[in-house]
Parts: C-alpha cells; structure tokens; sequence
C-alpha cells in the first residue's frame, strides 16, 4: 500500500511566486490534513478536512488556501510565497478512531 | 489554549542505557496522548497512545502512561539500540479524530554504540 503520498518532496520557489502541494491517500479515510514542520515549534495545523466536501482553518491558515478534490486527494496552495513559508509541510490522513497516517514530506524553500 | 511541553534536546545515550523524555500537557477535558516518531528523511510514526487517564500505551519495547494528577506522559525504554535514533514527538487530541493534534517540539534522540 501507498499510504499517503505527496508531491514533489522538495522545492524550491522565488518569493512572490505559486504553487500546490498535492497530497493523496489510498486507505479511504474521510480525513485529511496539513501541517508545517518548523524548527523548535513541532508541527502545526495548517488546514483540516473533515470529511469529504469540507474544510477548516487550522492554528497557522494565513497565507494558504485548500481544495479537498475528492476523498482521496487534499491539496494545499500557495497564492504568493513569502520566505516565511520556508519549512517541511506533511499531509495527514485518519478516521474519527484512528491514528494519523503521515506522508513523507515536502521539503519547500522559498527565497 | 492546549499545548504540549517536551524536554529540550538532544539526548544523548549509549546503547543500552535507560531512556527517559518529559512530557507534559495543557488541556481542558481529557485529551487523547500520543508519541509520535520521525526517522531522518520520513514522515511521522504513531509509536504508542492513551486514550484515558492511568492507561498505559506500549510498543517496541516504549512505555508511557497517562498521569492525569500531573498532566504528564514520559516516554520510558530500558534499553536503547542504535535503532532508537529519532525524533520524538508528544502530541494530544481533543475530538475532531485522532488527527487534530497538537505537538510538541519533539526531542531528538541519539543513542551511540
């Protein structure tokens, strides 16, 4: 199984510029869920999707939109990078009873 | 608001030795506890959970126990292995599923031969 699967794994972005992180689950979870990785500050909550059809902002949604595209896929967009998006972004997936199953990471850099 | 307070890193250990790392939390309820583990160049791992107070969460030789009276959840292993090198991550959740967590910094671990 693939679990959960993003893309590209890193990046790197003139300041100004746009881009979507893709993120996409095989294990039929209802939700999903962004976080960045920062230095010192463990992960947070970016944006959540409940179910399919829903989303919400997390603790640190500025700057950042999302599309939950079907019950699979759950991307995040940047509209217009600034270097404090610079971190590692992880996409979650789970069910209302189960631990969250994490993808690999993307690596962004914005400069 | 909710939040979780590890202990600084890294740690440091020889194979073999004893493993503590500190955990506490801030929360109102009874949230659910988790450690989650990072390897170098992967995405995070469930290691162990509780889901309510006096609970004990265990695998791969890990132990934590939820301690409500001290809001704490000490990740705990009697004998590291090289293996064991990571970061750890204590994290909670209250309702939304179990993925609406929130972290700690995470503490890394590094255990020598």
């Amino acid at each position: 199984n693939a679990g959960v699967t993003q893309t590209p794994k890193f990046q790197v972005l003139k300041t100004g510029q746009s881009m979507t992180l893709q993120c996409a689950q095989d294990m039929n979870h209802n939700s999903m869920y962004w976080y960045r990785q920062d230095p010192g500050m463990g992960l947070r909550l970016i944006y959540y999707s409940a179910s399919e059809g829903t989303t919400d902002k997390g603790e640190v949604p500025n700057g950042y939109n999302v599309s939950r595209l079907n019950k699979r896929e759950f991307s995040l967009r940047l509209e217009s990078a600034a270097p404090s998006q610079t971190s590692v972004y992880f996409c979650a997936s789970g069910t209302a009873n189960t631990e969250a199953f994490f993808g690999q990471g993307t690596r962004l850099t914005v400069v | 608001g909710d939040s979780v307070t590890q202990m600084e890193g890294p740690v440091t250990l020889s194979e073999e030795a004893f493993l503590t790392i500190n955990c506490t939390y801030t929360a109102t309820g009874y949230p659910s506890l988790f450690w989650y583990v990072q390897y170098p160049g992967e995405g995070l791992q469930l290691l162990l959970k509780a889901t309510k107070a006096d609970d004990k969460g265990s695998n791969k030789g890990f132990e934590a126990t939820y301690r409500k009276e001290t809001t704490s959840f000490h990740l705990e292993k009697g004998s590291v292995q090289v293996s064991d090198s990571a970061v750890y991550f204590c994290a909670l959740s209250k309702g939304g599923g179990f993925q609406k967590l929130v972290f700690g910094t995470g503490t890394r671990l590094l255990v020598s031969p």
